[in-house]
């Protein structure tokens, strides 16, 4: 069991509320990653990092921001939710990139904005 | 266009009975391919991972083969279990870039029934 932790698991909140999805990790992982899941669909990455204070965007479009701080927490803010922004998110991390490193995923937070 | 095909799109057996799911990729330069276990509602749990030189890896009841000229890769599970019953996502990664982006595959959504 990977240590990778995230909060809540669910999530109902109404349009327009700021929230913000939490992960963090005890394994000491420069890499962090955040996916977008939607039933039946692929993952899709919307945000990595680096390390402390690097932050890049993905591949799919996303509204949401990240932040890091510290190595072993990468939380994800949206300013004003949205019910296009309900959907499972998944955050992982790894000890290097280049592909060749496990990443490992925590239980995710399932998000429905209403 | 790097993609991942995977088929079936669901699958349902009995216990006990043996299964083969499929992944396709078309990613290129490849640089290793995984399987993960994903139960409702949770994190992807790595099953295998192989690289361009390994055709077989197992880990108890799951086998992985992989064939890098043809582009496949199958996922055997043996004398399945009902808590087989899980998403099943084939992921490849490739070595053209500094973060390995990681490609993933819609999943087999297999059913065990007692």
């Amino acid at each position: 069991e990977a240590d990778i932790y995230q909060t809540p698991r669910y999530l109902v909140i109404g349009t327009g509320k700021k929230i913000t999805l939490e992960c963090s990790q005890t394994m000491g992982h420069d890499k962090m990653y955040w996916y977008q899941q939607d039933p039946g669909m692929e993952l899709h990455l919307i945000h990595y990092s680096y390390g402390v204070n690097s932050t890049e965007k993905g591949d799919l479009s996303s509204e949401s921001t990240v932040s890091r701080i510290r190595t072993e927490h990468f939380p994800l803010t949206l300013e004003s939710a949205r019910p296009s922004h309900t959907s499972q998110y998944l955050c992982a991390s790894s000890a290097g990139g280049g592909g060749k490193y496990e990443q490992y995923f925590g239980p995710g937070t399932r998000l429905t904005v209403t | 266009k790097n993609q991942v095909e995977q088929s079936p799109q669901s699958l349902i057996i009995l216990e006990g009975k043996n299964c083969t799911l499929q992944c396709n990729y078309t990613v290129s330069p490849f640089s290793n391919l995984r399987w993960y276990k994903q139960d409702t509602g949770r994190g992807p749990v790595s099953l295998t991972i192989m690289t361009f030189s390994e055709n077989t890896k197992s880990n108890g009841r799951y086998t992985a083969t992989l064939d890098a000229d043809t582009k496949q890769s199958s996922l055997h599970i043996t004398a399945s279990q009902l808590s087989d019953s899980a998403s099943y996502i084939c992921v490849v990664s490739d070595r053209g870039s500094t973060l390995g982006r990681l490609y993933f595959g819609r999943g087999t959504q297999l059913t065990v029934w007692p």
